[in-house]
Parts: structure tokens; sequence; C-alpha cells
């Protein structure tokens, strides 16, 4: 079964400073790759995704995520943070093959002035 | 174009009552997704339809819940009888195949008091 660890349910940073959200998966075979974003009020929306290709993926709003097989790992990350970037974001795997997305916990970024 | 469309956004009801909740997804697409959001953990896979069938209900917490997709257009979820625990986000999501994006709504939450 895949599994999905986001480290951090809360992450704060201070305007203009690097965002590094972690996303560590655990899957038989490497798997497609997602992050979304959720803004107060708002549905989920897709910030970004690997399924094949390069492993330096970028998304909107200036982030972007890494394909690491060795390390497992999908971390997102920003060089500099903006405020309109407080949101709660997640990280999900899904198999080839299979439709379903298997989520992280979350992380609710809080962006300090 | 419209997105993905639920309603109601929010339902507080009693334990024991009934609630059906509502999704219109993208037009033209044949998968539809529901997922829910307990809260403090993962966003949880629920059911998968392809256009009025369903191709993988493996999420589905219980027998209390029943899904339809008439016609393949518009989804429901009811939940009959609601226990406390059934409390949460319930989110839906569409996508025109296999492979492409999960456009999702913005979530019904669901309170049982």
């Amino acid at each position: 079964a895949q599994s999905v660890t986001q480290l951090g349910s809360h992450v704060s940073v201070s305007e203009g400073a690097l965002v590094l959200l972690r996303c560590n998966y655990s899957s038989s075979v490497p798997p497609y790759l997602f992050w979304y974003v959720q803004y107060p009020n708002q549905g989920l929306q897709l910030l970004l995704k690997y399924t094949t290709g390069a492993t330096l993926v970028k998304g909107i709003n200036g982030f972007e995520a890494e394909f690491k097989k060795s390390e497992t790992s999908f971390h997102l990350t920003k060089p500099s943070a903006h405020m309109s970037d407080a949101a709660e974001y997640f990280c999900a795997v899904r198999r080839f093959g299979n439709e379903k997305l298997t989520f992280g916990t979350g992380t609710r970024l809080t962006i300090i002035p | 174009e419209a997105g993905v469309t639920q309603f109601p956004s929010h339902s507080v009801i009693e334990k024991g009552q009934t609630v059906t909740l509502r999704c219109d997804p993208i037009s033209g697409h044949d998968n539809l997704y529901w997922y829910r959001r307990v809260m403090g953990k993962e966003i949880k896979f629920l059911l998968h339809f392809v256009k009025e069938s369903k191709q993988d209900e493996s999420g589905m917490p219980n027998n209390r819940f029943l899904a339809e997709r008439t016609g393949g257009t518009y989804s429901t979820l009811k939940v009959q009888p609601a226990e406390l625990e059934d409390s949460g986000v319930y989110f839906c999501a569409s996508s025109p195949g296999i492979v492409a994006e999960a456009f999702f709504g913005q979530g019904t939450r669901l309170t049982v008091v």
C-alpha cells in the first residue's frame, strides 16, 4: 500500500524567506506525485505534478518540487515566500494505472510579515 | 468554463438524520471521485465513478454511505443514518481521463451533532 508523510503539520516562514515543505512517500514502484494547495474557503488546486521525465518540476506561483527516487521524496520549495502563499498544502501520490490519489495529512503554511 | 460545484457548502445535522451531498463535475468529465477529510487527518479516497458506473468503491466506510451518479452527470452521496464520526469535509473531483489532472470542488463541510 502507498502512504505519504508530510513532515510538519504547521510551518511558519518570514515573508521573503525560503519555503520548504517536505513530502516522503512509500511505494513499491515510482508513482505519480502531486502537490495541491487549498487557500481559505476554496477547493484544492493543483500546484504541480511529476509523472515522467525531468525530475525537477515547476508549478504555478513560483513553486517547484524535485522527485528524488533514492530518497523517496518530493519536497516543495519556493525561493521567496509571499503573504499570498499562506494556505494548506497537500502532497499526494497515485500509482500508475490506478486513478485514486493517496494524500498526506497536509501542512499549513503561515507567512510572517 | 464552470468548475466542480458542490453543495451544500455546509451542513449541520443531528445524529441519526440523513444528509445528501451533491457534486456537479466539469461538463464532459467521465471520471468523478469522492474524497473525505476528517479533522486533522489526511484526505481519503471514498470512491470513483466512470460515467455512471462505480469503478472503485474500496474507500467507502460502511453501508450507511450510498453514492450514485445517474446518467453519468452529477453525483450524490447520501449518509443514512449519520453518525458523529461522519463529520468532516467531503470533496468531489472530476477528470477527463486517466493521468489527466483531477479538478476539485470546494468541498462540503458536514457536522454531525
